[in-house]
């Protein structure tokens, strides 16, 4: 029934490490996005894919790289962590459409670096 | 990036007032969104502006999308302990270009029982 899942929805690692979490929307959606929030709650986008094809990639270290196999999947791979991506990761899903579908969200992925 | 000016940053208030919370914008937006969002979960849709001066209900809840398209407001009524949460407000600044949203830095609920 869960319309945007992602995994894990906790994900404690040490510096220096490589993770990845995994998004799936079962919404019919061509549209994907993974999202930061910070300590202060500021939602702050970091990619988007519309049917597989990266359209939004904002200034994100190369460190993250998101990777869509299909446009129901939107997987968020993070290499050499570092204390600052401490925060919680949102996967979330659209329709392109006039108007717009408003966003769809997961329940988030708590990523802690030590 | 570009961020909304939504106030009040917070709110503590008795079981049963009434609230008001509003998003501001320098540019014209085509579109605004109201979510909430409780701890532990991602932001859930309350309401959906797509007109300017449109005013919209979802239960205790109205929005309305202001008639200059720079800001938007939203009023809860007769709250109760579970509208504790986040609220946050997005705007659309384009016509089909849904793909980034401007984002508020939301407006933290606390009801007192």
């Amino acid at each position: 029934d869960t319309a945007v899942s992602q995994t894990p929805k906790y994900l404690v690692t040490q510096m220096g490490n490589d993770k990845s979490i995994k998004c799936e929307q079962n919404l019919g959606h061509d549209t994907m996005y993974w999202y930061k929030q910070d300590s202060k709650k500021f939602l702050k986008i970091m990619f988007s894919y519309n049917n597989k094809e990266l359209i939004i990639n904002e200034t994100v270290p190369n460190r993250f790289s998101p990777k869509s196999p299909d446009k129901a999947h939107l997987n968020l791979h993070i290499n050499s962590l570092e204390l600052g991506d401490s925060a919680v990761y949102f996967c979330a899903s659209s329709q392109v459409e006039s108007p717009p579908s408003p966003l769809h969200f997961g329940n988030g992925t708590r990523l802690t670096v030590t | 990036g570009q961020q909304l000016n939504q106030s009040p940053q917070s709110m503590f208030i008795q079981e049963g007032e009434d609230v008001s919370m509003n998003c501001t914008s320098s540019s014209i937006f085509n579109t605004w969104l109201w979510y909430k969002q409780d701890p532990g979960e991602g932001p859930v849709l309350l309401i959906a502006l797509y007109k300017a001066g449109e005013l919209t209900s979802n239960g205790r809840l109205t929005a309305q999308f202001g008639i200059t398209r720079k800001d938007s407001f939203l009023n809860i009524s007769a709250s109760i302990p579970s509208d504790v949460g986040i609220y946050f407000c997005a705007g659309q600044p384009g016509a089909g270009n849904n793909r980034k949203l401007i984002w508020g830095l939301g407006t933290s609920l606390a009801v007192n029982p």
